[in-house]
């Protein structure tokens, strides 16, 4: 079982729908839960850090449910600009470098 | 505020020829830096990371290496690269601090064609 696991999309949705991703981690000790956005040939950026109690910031809302293992990322709204790949990242406990794994991404494509 | 530069931005190389990848960042001290590779349609890959000079790990046996020369500063070498080198790669850095969450940023990334 990977690490970190997205469907792989891709979710076409015409603009002004909600749409949510999902995204499982397996290390149950996992301490630290990211959102980034990608664009094609451009490197990630971050969205939004995801919290226990979850968090919103406009349109974006994310959530974390550790009894599942999962995080959450629901977009309202969907505007033609929120079309990329959104990739989640987890950062597991221990090590010095408490490293970051990251989804392979879900690609988001919001149609006209 | 922090940055991060990476380049070069586009980079076309034959097999077997040397590689030096350069990665700074500015605006703060003692970063944790990393190498990440993403191959097409496939997810980041850790290469490798650094909590301090001189110091790296690596995360995977490969045809690379990094240094750190500086305290801001990332190399990523290849005396000979293969066919399977071919990538995006991309520096980031993050900063602990107490109570903070720790956040990682990318720099623009170079993309690597092996020929």
């Amino acid at each position: 079982r990977k690490e970190v696991e997205q469907d792989p999309g891709p979710f076409n949705v015409p603009e002004g729908a909600t749409v949510a991703f999902n995204c499982t981690y397996s290390n149950s000790a996992s301490q630290s839960f990211f959102w980034y956005r990608q664009d094609c040939r451009k490197e990630p950026k971050l969205l939004m850090s995801v919290y226990s109690s979850g968090n919103e910031d406009g349109r974006f809302t994310a959530q974390l449910n550790r009894a599942s293992q999962y995080i959450s990322l629901l977009i309202r709204d969907s505007k033609l600009s929120d079309s990329a790949t959104y990739l989640c990242a987890v950062r597991g406990y221990g090590g010095a470098t408490n490293k970051l794994i990251f989804g392979t991404g879900t690609l988001l494509a919001v149609q006209p | 505020s922090q940055t991060i530069h990476q380049w070069p931005a586009t980079l076309v190389q034959p097999v077997g020829s040397p590689l030096s990848l350069e990665c700074t960042v500015e605006g703060t001290s003692n970063p944790n830096l990393y190498w990440y590779r993403q191959a097409a349609g496939r997810g980041l890959q850790l290469l490798f990371y650094s909590v301090g000079i001189g110091q790296i790990s690596s995360e995977v046996p490969q045809n690379l290496s990094a240094s750190r020369p500086q305290d801001r500063q990332f190399i990523l070498s290849s005396k000979k690269l293969l066919l399977s080198d071919s990538g995006f790669y991309l520096c980031a850095w993050s900063v602990e601090a107490p109570g903070a969450v720790e956040k990682l940023f990318f720099g623009s990334g170079t993309q690597l064609s092996v020929l």
